[in-house]
């Protein structure tokens, strides 16, 4: 078990430009779910993947915002056009969804800054 | 929906007891705790379970009332590692079982020696 990884840790870039992170969840883990978070808030729902099936994703979400998982295993999270409010900690977790009983286990976060 | 939880921060004296609340204007399955220290990941501490259960974790316990959807983490002769922002999250019901975990804006608990 080498934990949730996230790729990169942190990431600058320019407003308008696209950017995309990685997420490796533990490996057994059929849940990933992508937050974000800014400073003094709590972790804010974006989406989650139940194996490669996306089930559900913020309504408070812009079109800009696109996640993939692909095969079930690792997923993406990509931003287009970004713009500055998008600056946040990115973090991804996964879960052993067993019935209805789920531990999510969080990773670093990408850290990302739009100037 | 997003629960709400109070106080927003909490000062103590080590040793001193706390309670955090958690509410949500949701039906709720369940209540999940976490931790999370300035710089790091959100650490899992506990899940509660509708059924009005209480869970404990050494001295860290926690209460869950389905009928008021409400949840509380209780703290008691905090240590100085107790520090952190505490979030609950929690999760409603939806077509085909549980839906995603939202979490509350959190609580600052801060520990003093």
């Amino acid at each position: 078990d080498t934990g949730v990884s996230q790729d990169p840790r942190h990431k600058i870039t320019k407003r308008g430009q696209n950017v995309t992170f990685r997420c490796d969840p533990i490996s057994e883990h059929n849940r990933l779910y992508w937050y974000r978070q800014t400073l003094g808030q709590g972790p804010e729902f974006l989406t989650y993947f139940q194996n490669e099936a996306q089930l559900e994703k913020s309504r408070l979400l812009s079109d800009r915002f696109s996640a993939e998982r692909p095969k079930g295993s690792f997923s993406t999270l990509e931003i287009q056009r970004t713009e500055q409010g998008d600056s946040a900690m990115y973090l991804c977790a996964s879960s052993l969804l067993t019935g209805f009983n789920e531990k999510l286990f969080f990773g670093s976060g990408t850290q990302l800054s739009v100037l | 929906q997003q629960p709400v939880q109070s106080p927003q921060a909490v000062i103590l004296r080590e040793g001193e007891d706390a309670v955090i609340n958690c509410s949500s204007s949701k039906a709720l399955y369940s209540v999940h705790w976490y931790r999370q220290k300035h710089g790091e990941a959100p650490v899992f501490l506990m899940i509660l379970l509708k059924g009005g259960e209480q869970k404990g974790h050494e001295k860290i316990s926690a209460s869950f009332n389905e009928k008021k959807q409400q949840s509380s983490l209780y703290l008691t002769a905090s240590q100085l590692s107790y520090s952190g922002t505490y979030f609950c999250g929690t999760e409603g019901y939806s077509g085909g079982g549980a839906d995603g975990l939202t979490f509350g804006k959190g609580t600052h608990l801060i520990i003093q020696p």
